[in-house]
């Protein structure tokens, strides 16, 4: 079965970084563009960024240019999201999620539990 | 950017029944519509996929229908597990948008 699963949540203040991880696992990591996802109550949900399997081409919102960060490691079945400059508005339930193939502009197939990151002084 | 709009916000509907949400987008993202399902605390699932297909293991009672900017989710034979709230979402352009959601609840 295939398994997200994010890590590295937390309460940050704002203008701190926090690295989010997620783990990849029962399917080809290597293969599958890979993209973080934020809800918030007020906001809904809010795609943050993407990478194709290759690195090669990202994707980043707008209201992220510049502060957020999104690696992979195919090796380590990993993806990362660094992100820096944290405000207020970035407080979400932030969630890894799995496309349907190689690329970016493909359904959203899979969705990891979510990791919460607060910012709040 | 393209905008999703979902009505309607609420759908009240008796178990057995069916219900049709709509998706309305800004411009044409031609057939690259998807639909998901959320419960409370957990996070969204795909149920449909460029606009009619449906994702593994959902149940024939939901189909997706349309094209352009016009969409639609109809579930069919509503059973108490299908109170949720249910999200469309295009993967036609950068950024990736999704719709505001409409909370389907079985009286």
């Amino acid at each position: 079965d295939v398994q997200l699963v994010e890590s590295g949540g937390g309460l940050v203040k704002p203008g701190g970084s926090l690295r989010l991880s997620c783990a990849g696992s029962g399917f080809d990591f290597s293969y599958y563009s890979m993209t973080w996802i934020r809800q918030t109550p007020g906001k809904g949900l809010e795609w943050v960024s993407s990478i194709t399997r290759d690195s090669l081409s990202i994707n980043y919102a707008d209201s992220v240019k510049g502060r957020f960060t999104v690696s992979r490691d195919n090796a380590r079945t990993s993806l990362y999201l660094q992100m820096n400059g944290l405000r207020g508005d970035d407080t979400a339930v932030y969630y890894c999620t799995r496309h349907a193939g190689v690329r970016s502009l493909t359904a959203i197939m899979f969705w990891g539990q979510g990791t919460v990151v607060t910012v709040s002084s | 950017e393209i905008v999703l709009t979902q009505s309607p916000a609420t759908l009240s509907v008796s178990p057995g029944e069916s219900a049709t949400l709509s998706c309305r987008a800004s411009q044409s993202v031609t057939t690259n519509l998807n639909w998901f399902q959320q419960k409370p605390g957990q996070p969204p699932r795909l149920l449909i996929y460029g606009t009619s297909n449906r994702a593994a293991d959902i149940p024939d009672r939901f189909s997706g229908s349309g094209s352009r900017t016009e969409f639609a989710l109809i579930i069919s034979s509503l059973q108490s597990e299908d109170s949720a709230v249910y999200f469309c979402q295009q993967s036609a352009a950068w950024p990736l948008t999704f719709g505001g959601g409409t909370r389907v609840e079985i009286q």
